[in-house]
């Protein structure tokens, strides 16, 4: 079936560093592919999509580019804040009769330091 | 325009009692899906309901699990004489009803964190 495997956490960083959490999928078909973002004591939320091959989502200065050839869908941002300390899930979507079920990997835990 | 609502947002339970979890989706929203998570662990699909229909429940354990979406009112998720291992955080997210497009979100509630004693 459908998989999703991230980097394990947690990962810590030091304010304006440059951050990669990477993610890989399997997949039969072509599935779109998500980050969520979970902070404290809250749902998810959703950062950002791709919905084909070589598509790149970004939002809030974070991106991912969804590699085919790779199966990757790897989250990078150039400079984190304090702010950016969450849990961040990446997904896929396994289309059930016309809408999406998510299938997430384990989640990475992510602490920026000032 | 509200969110995903659901309620409790803490429910404690002894083992064997009965665990009750209620999901508004958002207004205009036909479509909801119920996700676990673990400690520690990414959120797993348990079930997908329309209005009045359960679509995959191809997640849901086969006993002492049950969900429903009615015509009126919000989703429930009911879990009968509880265990220790049903302790999780347990999601709702609606979306709304299928259209042309690709990609379908699903927004999410801030959860229920079930604690079995």
């Amino acid at each position: 079936g459908n998989s999703v495997t991230q980097m394990e956490g947690p990962v810590t960083l030091s304010e304006e560093a440059f951050l990669t959490i990477n993610c890989t999928y399997t997949a039969t078909g072509y599935p779109s592919l998500f980050w969520y973002v979970q902070y404290p004591g809250e749902g998810l939320q959703l950062l950002l999509k791709a919905t084909k091959a070589d598509d790149k989502g970004s939002n809030k200065g974070f991106e991912a580019t969804y590699r085919k050839e790779t199966t990757s869908f790897h989250l990078e941002k150039g400079s984190v804040q304090v702010s950016d300390s969450a849990v961040y899930f990446c997904a896929l979507s396994d289309r059930v009769q016309g809408a999406q079920k998510l299938v997430f990997g384990q989640g990475t835990r992510l602490t920026i330091n000032p | 325009n509200a969110g995903v609502m659901q309620n409790p947002r803490h429910l404690v339970r002894r083992r064997g009692q009965e665990a009750r979890l209620r999901c508004s989706p958002m207004k205009g929203h036909s479509h909801v899906y119920w996700y676990r998570q673990l400690p520690e662990e990414g959120l797993k699909f348990m079930v997908y309901l329309q209005k009045e229909n359960i679509i995959d429940e191809s997640g849901m354990p086969k006993e002492r699990f049950s969900a429903e979406f009615p015509k009126e009112g919000p989703s429930i998720l009911r879990i009968q004489q509880v265990v220790r291992g049903d302790s999780a955080a347990y999601f709702c997210a609606s979306s709304p009803s299928y259209t042309t497009l690709a990609y379908n979100e699903q927004f999410f509630g801030p959860g229920t964190r079930l604690t079995v004693l």
